[in-house]
């Protein structure tokens, strides 16, 4: 089945700094990969996804890249705010459908003042 | 418009107890799903539902049991619970198969098991 490997499991970064999260998945066939964020306590919001027919998207601070050839993608937050501290989850899904996708363990990002 | 709900928020079970968590969801939404939230291991996949009428296997789905009598309605059963059981459990739905607005989540049912 599909796996989805998510690195770091923990980010410190000065505020204003950019962060990086990548994960990979194990299966080729998978096209959709949306990113999840979880505020303490809250549920998980999308906050943005990519599909396979497209290298890169972007919205504001955050933009997703995807690489199918080596099966990685990453998220990149731009000029980070107290705000963006949370646990990010990647996710792909397994056999190009969309009725149910598997997450990574996540990454807790910190903002430093 | 209340999304999707999830009852209770919290409950405390003895092992070997039985209980159910109601998902209710009013987008008209085809497909839901249930996911348990342990520390480190991210959101992982029990059981989904892409109609009403049907259940499918996710990830792990050892000791769990699902039901979607009615379309807004997805209900997951603990038959006789155990300490690893002890979790955060997420429901979710979303509107087709392309998840095209993504995933919509419950906010979550802290369980406890002793």
């Amino acid at each position: 089945g599909e796996n989805v490997e998510q690195h770091p499991s923990t980010l410190s970064v000065q505020e204003g700094d950019s962060a990086v999260i990548k994960c990979t998945y194990s299966d080729s066939a998978s096209n959709y990969f949306p990113w999840y964020k979880q505020e303490l306590g809250k549920r998980p919001q999308l906050i943005i996804d990519i599909r396979s027919n497209v290298g890169e998207k972007k919205d504001q601070r955050i933009a997703v890249t995807l690489n199918k050839t080596a099966k990685h993608f990453s998220l990149h937050i731009t000029e980070t705010q107290p705000e963006d501290s949370a646990v990010y989850f990647c996710a792909a899904n397994p056999w190009s459908s969309a009725s149910k996708i598997i997450f990574g363990s996540g990454t807790r990002l910190s903002i430093r003042p | 418009n209340a999304g999707v709900t999830q009852t209770p928020k919290f409950r405390v079970l003895k092992t070997g107890q039985s209980m159910t968590l109601l998902c209710a969801q009013d987008m008209n939404h085809e497909y839901m799903y249930w996911y348990r939230q342990d520390p480190g291991m991210g959101l992982r996949l029990i059981h989904y539902s892409v109609g009403e009428g049907t259940t499918a296997k996710g990830e792990v789905p050892d000791g769990y049991n699902v039901s979607r009598l009615k379309k807004q309605n997805f209900l997951l059963g603990l038959e006789s619970a155990a300490p690893s059981q002890t979790s955060v459990y997420f429901c979710a739905s979303s509107y087709d198969e392309q998840a095209i607005y993504g995933y919509t989540f419950g906010s979550g049912t802290r369980l406890t098991v002793v």
